[in-house]
């Protein structure tokens, strides 16, 4: 196991509807990244935090939102919900924002009806 | 245009055989590659990182090649097993101006070991 926690493993939501979905970073990682991983796809970035700023940003809406605690722990926002919403999302901690390594979560599967 | 591509899409080997999953790569500025291990409905484990420097990296039955000129990467498995069953994934990274490591995936290669 990476020590990367993501909750909760499974949602259900309707479109329109708003998802939140939280992470925690592996102790002593101040990075955290969110990915959407479309089925038998691989993952898509879609923004980073470090040290509670966002750091980066992939090709996704503005209604992708997120933020990172002091604890470094982050939560990923998505308004409006769309049917092409529905994934893997996976978050990743890093120790840094440079080329170490990203440990990834077991991921949350949601899905838009 | 940022780009990995992986093949081939889905491989079915047998128990103990040998295989090369391939990754060609279109990323520019080049910082490192990364094979992952996905298992089904998990997040990805690293297996090798290499950087433009290195040409070859293992980590037990696992080994990569890099071919920088090329931006060509293998990842072979040897005397696979079951629990070898997964997606493989190509990562390359990016350094983003403004201070960040852009990580771009592949699709993968689905990996089927049977007994």
């Amino acid at each position: 196991e990476t020590g990367v926690t993501q909750s909760p493993t499974h949602l259900i939501k309707t479109r329109g509807q708003q998802v939140t979905l939280r992470c925690s970073s592996q102790s002593g990682h101040n990075t955290v990244s969110w990915y959407q991983q479309a089925l038998g796809q691989g993952p898509q970035f879609i923004f980073q935090y470090y040290r509670e700023e966002e750091n980066g940003r992939g090709n996704f809406p503005p209604r992708f939102s997120g933020l990172q605690f002091p604890n470094y722990s982050s939560e990923l926002n998505v308004n409006a919900l769309e049917l092409d919403d529905s994934a893997l999302y996976l978050c990743a901690s890093a120790r840094g924002r440079g080329q170490e390594t990203q440990y990834f979560g077991p991921g949350t599967r949601l899905l838009v009806l | 245009k940022n780009q990995v591509e992986q093949s081939p899409q889905s491989l079915i080997i047998l128990e103990g055989k040998n295989c090369t999953l391939q990754c060609n790569y279109t990323v520019s500025p080049f910082s490192n590659l990364r094979w992952y291990k996905q298992d089904t409905g998990r997040g990805p484990v690293s297996l090798t990182i290499m950087t433009f420097s290195e040409n070859t990296k293992s980590n037990g039955r696992y080994t990569a090649t890099l071919d920088a000129d090329t931006k060509q990467s293998s990842l072979h498995i040897t005397a696979s097993q079951l629990s070898d069953s997964a997606s493989y994934i190509c990562v390359v990274s990016s350094w983003v101006s403004g201070g960040y490591n852009k990580l771009i995936f592949g699709a993968g290669t689905r990996l089927a070991v049977h007994p």
